[in-house]
């Protein structure tokens, strides 16, 4: 079945340090992916999508994504980290290509001055 | 004004009681969700409709129902409440996708947080 796992529950980083949110997918095909953000008190805005192509698409925010079939992983970066980007971060897959989400569990990003 | 908005923003009730969660949207968009998120758990989908006429179950769909009054309108009902339905909860909208199934970006709503005693 598909799924989507997100290893980090919880990942504290300083303000301008790089960052880097894992996420790994189980699909049979190559699948169309994609990161939502979850600010405090607020609903999820998308961040970047991937369906095709370049394998490394922007995002809004400063934000990229990778995809590499070979490791089943889309992860987020962002080069340097401003402490507005703390919130939840959930990736997402399509189950089997229909329009229903398939969230990953989240993880928190804490940015400390 | 936001594009999905939803009320009440919080309710607390009782084991028993019938609570309507309401979502309304201007973007004009046909497809409409409902998720719950837990912590630790993620957003699971509870019912979603790609238009007034479709009503469809989703993953956890046990417990709740839903009614699509307008397409700008998609209500959630939880019919006797549990204090396992405590939750947070997000109406979602999307349009239909133009690039294939599974592409649409979908526009979620400011949640709305439910507590049962």
């Amino acid at each position: 079945a598909q799924s989507v796992t997100q290893p980090d529950i919880h990942i504290t980083v300083s303000e301008g340090a790089s960052l880097e949110l894992r996420c790994n997918y189980s699909y049979g095909a190559t699948p169309y992916l994609f990161w939502y953000v979850q600010s405090p008190g607020q609903g999820l805005q998308l961040l970047l999508k991937y369906f095709s192509g370049d394998t490394l698409v922007q995002g809004i925010k400063g934000f990229e994504a990778e995809f590499k079939r070979s490791q089943s992983s889309f992860n987020l970066r962002k080069p340097s980290v401003h402490w507005s980007d703390a919130a939840e971060y959930f990736c997402a897959v399509p189950y089997y290509n229909t329009d229903k989400l398939i969230f990953g569990t989240g993880t928190r990003l804490q940015v400390f001055p | 004004d936001a594009d999905v908005t939803q009320t009440p923003r919080n309710r607390i009730t009782k084991t028993g009681k019938r609570i309507m969660l309401e979502c309304s949207q201007t973007k004009g968009h046909d497809r409409m969700y409902w998720y719950r998120q837990d912590p630790g758990l993620g957003l699971r989908l509870i019912y979603y409709s790609f238009d007034v006429k479709d009503i469809n179950k989703g993953e956890i769909s046990d417990g709740y129902s839903v009614s699509r009054q307008a397409q700008a309108k998609f209500s959630l009902s939880l019919e006797s409440a549990i204090p396992n339905q405590t939750a947070l909860y997000f109406c979602a909208t999307s349009d239909s996708p133009g690039q294939g199934a599974g592409t649409d970006t979908q526009y979620f709503g400011p949640g709305t947080r439910l507590t049962v005693l």
